[in-house]
């Protein structure tokens, strides 16, 4: 099947700083991305979703100016998680979609802000 | 709006028996319905998909759901239960291809030997 790789898959950061997380379709060109956050034990919540050269859709509640999200490729996305805080701690995962496939997803990313 | 509720947030299985993961679903329009699996600290692995035609789909791994309609049901069934079988199992909907998933709570499954 494709293959989607979200780096890094592991990053601890300070309070304040900002961390960003990539997505990068392997093998398929990914028109939309998709990206979820994922708190322990419970299930995955969109976060937004990119189109390819637009302006991603976020969801209702989740800050745009704090995950900004950026497609500008039809292989990678990306989400900066800025001014990081210890409650943005938590498993994001990114999926990706060609124009005919279903949504493939990465191997997500343990954000721990300290 | 879409939603999905899956029954039970743990299931214990012993190695050899049946799972059942349950699954039920609200749209407005014909679903697109997935079952997908995930292991400690990874993504999400497709296990099988129903989009149109034959109501009983098979997956990877042994797996298959069956969807009723009447019954607005995408249970994932495997007759018989391996050790590694023993992880997170998300049921989900979308309106149609290429459109975002909604995903249901969960059921962890742990397989006893």
């Amino acid at each position: 099947g494709a293959v989607v790789s979200q780096h890094p898959s592991r990053v601890i950061c300070k309070s304040g700083t900002s961390v960003k997380i990539e997505c990068r379709s392997l093998d398929f060109q990914a028109t939309t991305m998709f990206w979820y956050r994922q708190f322990p034990k419970q299930s995955l919540m969109l976060m937004a979703t990119s189109n390819e050269g637009s302006k991603a859709t976020y969801e209702q509640g989740v800050e745009k100016d704090k995950f900004l999200i950026n497609h500008a490729s039809l292989t990678l996305s990306t989400l900066t998680v800025t001014s990081a805080h210890p409650e943005d701690s938590s498993f994001y995962i990114c999926s990706a979609m060609g124009p005919n496939t279903e949504a493939f997803f990465g191997q997500g990313t343990r954000l721990t802000v300290v | 709006a879409q939603s999905v509720t899956q029954l039970g947030s743990h299931v214990s299985v012993s190695e050899g028996a049946l799972v059942l993961l349950r699954c039920n679903y609200s749209s407005s329009v014909p679903p697109y319905l997935f079952w997908y699996v995930q292991y400690p600290n990874q993504g999400l692995q497709l296990l099988l998909k129903y989009t149109t035609g034959a109501t009983l789909v098979k997956g990877i791994n042994g797996f298959e759901a069956e969807f009723k309609k009447s019954e607005t049901s995408f249970h994932l069934t495997k007759p018989s239960a391996h050790m590694s079988d023993a992880a997170e199992y998300f049921c989900a909907v979308s309106k149609a291809a290429g459109n975002k998933l909604t995903f249901g709570g969960g059921t962890r499954v742990l397989v006893k030997p």
